[in-house]
């Protein structure tokens, strides 16, 4: 079993739909939660970073953090084409943020 | 853009050859990890270096290596090439708070 478990999709939605985007995990020593985004053929993009259990909001985006059920997920509100991309969930231990475990990505296409 | 720079973009090598890829770290952050990301999948950990150190390694063999300048950038090298080492290899640097890694553009790596 993988340490972090996320939905590959592809996920296809149409403009201005809110996407719901989910990973689950299994070690609960996990403190650091973040989001990137990566385009094709490019490098991960930081979206959200948050700390133990939560939310939090940065404009179109939501990240949500529960740990006692070991799940963690990222909102996108009003979703434009350009939101059109593969996200990353990623997480790490407190002391040790060193080391990033990545979900395996879903990608997301967002139709005009 | 994070300043992460990383070269060469992409490179083709052969099986058993030997390959040495570079990152230069942004601005101001003294730690610097590699990952793994093969088509597909999410980047999984190789190592990371701080203050010129290895401070941290994830399963990969002995075969991979690498090296810290003093000036916080930093070589991936990878001997006797296999066929399952065609990826994209990211770097991804930090500061000494280590809580977010921002990542380069990556090289993209066929071998042959």
């Amino acid at each position: 079993q993988k340490e972090v478990e996320q939905d590959p999709g592809p996920l296809s939605v149409p403009e201005g739909a809110i996407v719901s985007l989910n990973c689950t995990y299994s070690n609960s020593a996990f403190q650091y939660f973040m989001w990137y985004r990566q385009y094709s053929r490019k490098g991960p993009e930081l979206l959200m970073y948050t700390y133990s259990s939560g939310n939090k909001e940065d404009g179109r985006f939501t990240a949500q953090v529960d740990k006692s059920s070991k799940y963690i997920s990222l909102f996108i509100r009003d979703s434009q084409p350009s939101d059109s991309a593969t996200y990353l969930c990623a997480m790490t231990y407190s002391g040790n943020t060193g080391k990033l475990i990545f979900g395996q990505g879903t990608t997301l296409q967002v139709k005009p | 853009e994070t300043g992460v720079t990383q070269s060469p973009t992409h490179l083709i090598k052969t099986r058993g050859q030997q390959v040495t890829l570079r990152c230069s770290s942004q601005s101001g952050h003294n730690t610097v990890s590699w990952y793994q990301q093969a088509l597909g999948q999410g980047p999984q950990f190789i190592f990371q270096y701080y203050r010129e150190e290895e401070n941290g390694r994830g399963n990969f063999p002995p075969r991979f290596s690498g090296l810290q300048f003093p000036n916080y950038s930093s070589e991936l090298n990878v001997n006797a090439l296999e066929l399952d080492d065609s990826a994209l290899y990211l770097c991804a640097s930090s500061d000494d708070r280590q809580e977010t890694q921002y990542f380069g553009p990556g090289t993209r790596l066929l071998v042959l």
